[in-house]
């Protein structure tokens, strides 16, 4: 089983609104990631845990809060969104011996 | 040195046409260079991953073929086919602890019947 599955498939949200997107994968893997995908660009890094810790933020503004509540699942909380913030958030997953990552479908965040 | 190039960023073919897709790169602490195929509103699905040690690799109809001298690989698809049609990102895995993934600005590839 090689799948990242990523809950909602979409969200529209307000600029006031808080929201939470979800990630979970049953493959063992001990790195997980959000990326931020726009249009006709390739996804560019947002966050790395690795075994359940934070090891990377890219300089991402504090409007979105990672959490990993166990090895398998990745939360990205959302609060006091810009419209600018409207793109796909993609999840991915690897192991620790600098693999490949499988990434989840995403969710298309509008905010309006 | 983070960079990864890639050429061209859009490319049309024939169906059973070979289309090839160029990636370079300079940070030599790179050591996995996986390609990915994204459909419009999916997530990036892996094709092939190949390591610098290995000069060619085939799966299917894929093709990468990797020059470590140069610091240059490329993703030659056989046969095309009108489904082949998506953008294709090459990437390369910094040998750090973290597997930081940098990709490349990606293909949109357009395979016509």
């Amino acid at each position: 089983d090689t799948e990242v599955t990523q809950t909602p498939k979409h969200l529209v949200m307000g600029m006031t609104n808080k929201k939470s997107l979800k990630c979970e994968q049953h493959m063992g893997h001990r790195a997980m990631y959000w990326y931020k995908q726009k249009a006709k660009k390739p996804p560019e890094l947002m966050f790395v845990y690795s075994y359940e810790k934070l090891s990377i933020n890219e300089s991402v503004p504090s409007r979105f809060s990672p959490e990993c509540p166990n090895s398998s699942l990745l939360n990205l909380h959302l609060h006091a969104l810009q419209p600018e913030d409207s793109a796909l958030y993609l999840c991915a997953s690897s192991t620790q011996e600098n693999t490949e990552a499988f990434f989840g479908q995403g969710t298309r965040l509008t905010v309006v | 040195q983070q960079q990864v190039k890639q050429s061209p960023q859009s490319l049309i073919v024939q169906k059973g046409g070979i289309p090839i897709i160029n990636c370079a790169y300079e940070n030599t602490a790179f050591d996995y260079f996986p390609w990915y195929q994204q459909f419009p509103g999916k997530g990036p699905a892996l094709l092939i991953a190949i390591r610098p040690d290995v000069s060619e690799k085939k799966e299917g109809r894929f093709t990468i073929s990797f020059n470590k001298s140069a610091k240059q690989f490329s993703l030659h698809i056989m046969d095309s086919q009108p489904g082949d049609s998506a953008t294709y990102f090459c990437a390369a895995i910094d040998g750090g602890a973290t597997n930081k993934l940098i990709f490349g600005t990606g293909t949109l590839l357009a395979v016509q019947p």
